[in-house]
């Protein structure tokens, strides 16, 4: 089983749209968990951490689910600018480590 | 402004050369990574340096070298063994390799094309 494990998409959405990601992860020791959006030939960057009771960033939702071990990501009223590709990140420990990343998926915002 | 820059954006390689790749933070960060990233694929970890003058081996090590002299500085060199270096390399920083939240923060990436 892969580390951390993405649908690579494209999810396809209207504006206004609300779309929500999923990520699943193999190490129940994780500790911490993060959303990182990459724009086209760009780096990554920090979108939010994901904190046990779940929290939220204006129109971004981030879950954690550890019983299951996923995480998701919800966009709510879906932007143009919304459009790239989201990486699942997880630590692994709370120890000397270095984070694992997923794929990513895809998301494409149409007018 | 607090940064982490990479130079050069492009970097073209010949047959057999060696090519440095630079990555400098002005963050303060202890800890620095060098990941590749091929299309369609994640990051993968090449090394990673917690402290200055120490660095780790990542999952994907051979064909490359860092140095870390300078808690500023963490280049990468592509060595001619590495046989397909074509990807575009990221470099990353965090304050710490250690504890809970471990954020890390990415330069702008170099993309380099083997001749």
């Amino acid at each position: 089983r892969k580390e951390v494990e993405q649908d690579p998409g494209p999810f396809n959405v209207p504006e206004g749209a609300t779309v929500a990601f999923n990520c699943t992860y193999s190490n129940s020791a994780s500790q911490s968990f993060f959303w990182y959006r990459q724009d086209c030939r760009k780096e990554p960057k920090l979108l939010m951490s994901v904190y046990s009771s779940g929290n939220e960033d204006g129109r971004f939702t981030a879950q954690l689910n550890r019983a299951s071990q996923y995480i998701s990501l919800l966009i709510r009223d879906s932007k143009l600018s919304d459009s790239a590709t989201y990486l699942c990140v997880v630590n692994p420990s709370s120890g000397y480590s270095t984070l694992t990343f997923g794929k990513g998926t895809m998301l494409l915002v149409s007018p | 402004d607090g940064g982490i820059t990479q130079s050069p954006k492009y970097l073209f390689r010949k047959e057999g050369q060696n090519v440095t790749l630079s990555c400098e933070q002005n963050l303060n960060h202890d800890a620095m990574y060098w990941y590749r990233q091929d299309p369609g694929q994640g990051l993968r970890l090449i090394y990673y340096s917690q402290i200055v003058n120490d660095f780790q081996k990542g999952d994907i090590a051979e064909g490359y070298s860092v140095s870390r002299e300078k808690k500023e500085s963490f280049p990468l060199t592509v060595t001619s063994a590495q046989k397909n270096p074509t990807a575009f390399y990221l470099c990353a920083s965090s304050t710490s390799p250690s504890g809970s939240l471990k954020t890390q923060y990415f330069g702008p990436g170099t993309r380099l094309l083997v001749l």
